[in-house]
């Protein structure tokens, strides 16, 4: 059990459908991540969050669009998304300030877009 | 810059032989360093951590790791792969002062046991 969830686990979906993924946390931490893992390229940051504020953003089209509503719940919404948006969508979380501490993982949502 | 590469997107090993998973960083402030697994369509998994308390670090499933400071490495070893073992594996480590938790990912190791 690592604390962080994720929903759904698996998601099909359309270039021209709307969609939202889940991440929720029950460990405490103030910092959240969404992660991009595309088969055959390393982990791609996407955003970062910390005290619900988003502080970095690296790049991602506009099609994502994240929201913290509290320390616990991070959503990536998607819209008029392409095929090569398919990957393995990773999110996780730790302390703030983190140090040592380590980024904790949730399992993932693997998204296909038809 | 500051940076983590892994040496090789594939090893295989038999089952029975050692395990070497090859890390270096490069970071201008003392690093803190990760390894962290990955079995099919699953998160990552932490392994071990290096925070300065030792330069050898054991973690989980009899895997271990040294920091090399001279050699800014940090690879990832195990004396005797099990089938089990056959994943990705990540190096990740915390290089500069940003208080976000911020980490910086190796490309990933692709660990092939073979009985």
């Amino acid at each position: 059990e690592t604390g962080v969830t994720q929903t759904p686990r698996h998601l099909v979906m359309g270039m021209t459908n709307k969609k939202s993924l889940k991440c929720e946390q029950h460990l405490g931490h103030n910092a959240m991540y969404w992660y991009k893992q595309s088969a055959k390229k390393p982990l791609e940051l996407m955003f970062v969050y910390s005290l619900e504020e988003r502080v970095e953003n690296n790049s991602v089209p506009s099609r994502f669009s994240p929201e913290c509503p509290n320390s616990s719940h991070l959503f990536l919404h998607l819209h008029t998304l392409q095929p090569e948006d398919s990957a393995l969508y990773l999110c996780a979380s730790s302390p703030l300030g983190a140090g040592g501490a380590e980024q904790y993982f949730g399992p993932g949502t693997r998204l296909t877009v038809t | 810059a500051q940076s983590v590469t892994q040496l090789g997107s594939h090893v295989s090993v038999s089952e029975g032989a050692l395990v070497l998973l090859r890390c270096n960083y490069s970071s201008s402030v003392p690093p803190y360093l990760f390894w962290y697994v990955q079995y099919p369509n699953q998160g990552l998994q932490l392994l071990l951590k290096y925070t300065s308390a030792a330069t050898l670090v054991k973690g989980i499933n009899g895997f271990e790791a040294e920091f090399k400071k001279s050699e800014t490495s940090f690879h990832l070893t195990k004396p005797s792969a099990h089938m089990s073992d056959a994943a990705e594996y990540f190096c990740a480590g915390r290089l500069g002062s940003s208080n976000t938790g911020k980490l910086i990912f190796g490309q990933g190791t692709t660990l092939q046991v073979k009985p």
